[in-house]
Order: C-alpha cells, then structure tokens, then sequence
C-alpha cells in the first residue's frame, strides 16, 4: 500500500525558512517523480515544485523560484521542500503527491509574525 | 501557463442523478509523447485530494465505474452517474502535460 507522510509544518515568522519531509512507502521510490502541491485555507489547490526520480531535474512555480528547493533521499524514500525567505501568502497545507495519483495527507505551514 | 476553466463552479443533486463537470484548458493537453496527461480528483470534505481519472479517461485503482471521463485536446469532461452520498465534495481537474501544472478552480458537489 502506497503511503506518504508529511511532516515539519508549522508557524513561523515571514522572512524565516522551514523544512518539510514526506516519507514514502510501498512503492518503488527512485523510480518516480514526485512533487509537492499547496492548499491555502478555503482555495484550491497549486502545483509548487516537481523533482524527477534521479533527482536530476527540478520544476518550480514562479512564485517560488528561488526560495524553494525541492529534493530527494532515494535511498531513504524521502522527498524534502526547503522553503526560505517565506511570506505570508506561502500559508497554506502542503501535500506530497506520487503523480497525482497518491496524496499525503498534508501538513500546514503558517506564515505569521 | 496554461488555464485550466472548470464548471459549474458547484452543484446539488439528489442521491442516484448523474452530473457532469466540464475542464477547458487554454492549450491542448497533448504531450510530445502522445499521451493527454489530464486527471480528475475528489477532495472529500477535511480530507487530502484522491485521484478518480487520469490520461482523460482512465479509472484510478479502486474507483467506481460510476464515474467516467471524457474528452480531448483542449475540453474534457467528468462524469459521474448515479451520484452516491460518498460522492460529495469538491471536484478538481488538473493538467500535467505542460509545466507549471495547473489545476482548475474546483467544483463543490452537495447532496440534496
């Protein structure tokens, strides 16, 4: 069964940066690209980044380029979001995805002095 | 970046109606390799998005057959027939054939 857990969300201040992990089980990890996807309160839901299985190739919206990064562990299944210089509008829950086809159940992160 | 409009922005039906949600994207979905990569999720109330369709027209693992979907190059369609109380939530396309992917706006199915 395909899992995939969220952590390292919470409250932190705007300019501050925050790390977010997503453990994955039940599948093959290095063989597929995962990505993270965002869900402010009360919107819908944004594609962030994507990382390809290698981890060889990152893909970002522009909202977040170079304040981002995205990255994997293959050898620990685990797929990271480095998130600095964060502001407020970068509040929302954050989702780990295999493709869109399986979801973390999220973690939030709240900007907020 | 590609748009991606969804309608109705919500609908309320009654247990055993069918419905039928439709996703226009502003270019064609369709990737160099062949494929149209479109996907439709549910966002059950409180809950994390699953995967219903993906590539237009395929049922994810586990999903009922009552929901089907439909379409191509640039206007697609989710349908689901005899709606089920399970069913209520909100509906979302997304596209992931062009980066940034981009989803649509979301369509808010109640229960009558």
């Amino acid at each position: 069964e395909v899992q995939l857990v969220e952590s390292g969300g919470g409250l932190v201040q705007p300019g501050r940066s925050l790390k977010l992990s997503c453990a994955a089980s039940g599948f093959t990890f290095s063989n597929y690209y995962m990505a993270w996807v965002r869900q402010a309160p009360t919107k819908g839901l944004e594609w962030v980044a994507s990382i390809t299985n290698s981890g060889g190739s990152t893909y970002y919206r522009d909202s977040v380029k170079g304040r981002f990064t995205i990255s994997r562990d293959n050898a620990k299944s685990t797929l990271y979001l480095q998130m600095d210089s964060l502001r407020s509008e970068d509040t929302a829950t954050y989702y780990c995805s295999l493709q869109f086809a399986y979801w973390g159940q999220g973690t939030l992160v709240t900007v907020s002095s | 970046d590609v748009v991606m409009t969804q309608t109705p922005p919500s609908l309320s039906v009654a247990i055993g109606q069918s419905v039928s949600i439709s996703c226009k994207s502003s270019q064609s979905l369709v990737h160099s390799d062949g494929k149209t990569y479109l996907n439709w999720l549910l966002q059950n109330p409180g809950q994390s998005p699953k995967r219903l369709i993906y590539q237009v027209s395929n049922l994810g693992s586990g999903v009922p057959d009552r929901f089907s979907g439909t379409g191509s190059e640039k206007d697609f369609t989710l349908k689901i027939s005899r709606v089920e109380a399970e069913d209520l939530g909100v509906y979302h396309c997304v596209q992931a054939t062009h980066v940034p992917h981009t989803f649509g706006s979301g369509t808010k199915l109640e229960i009558k």
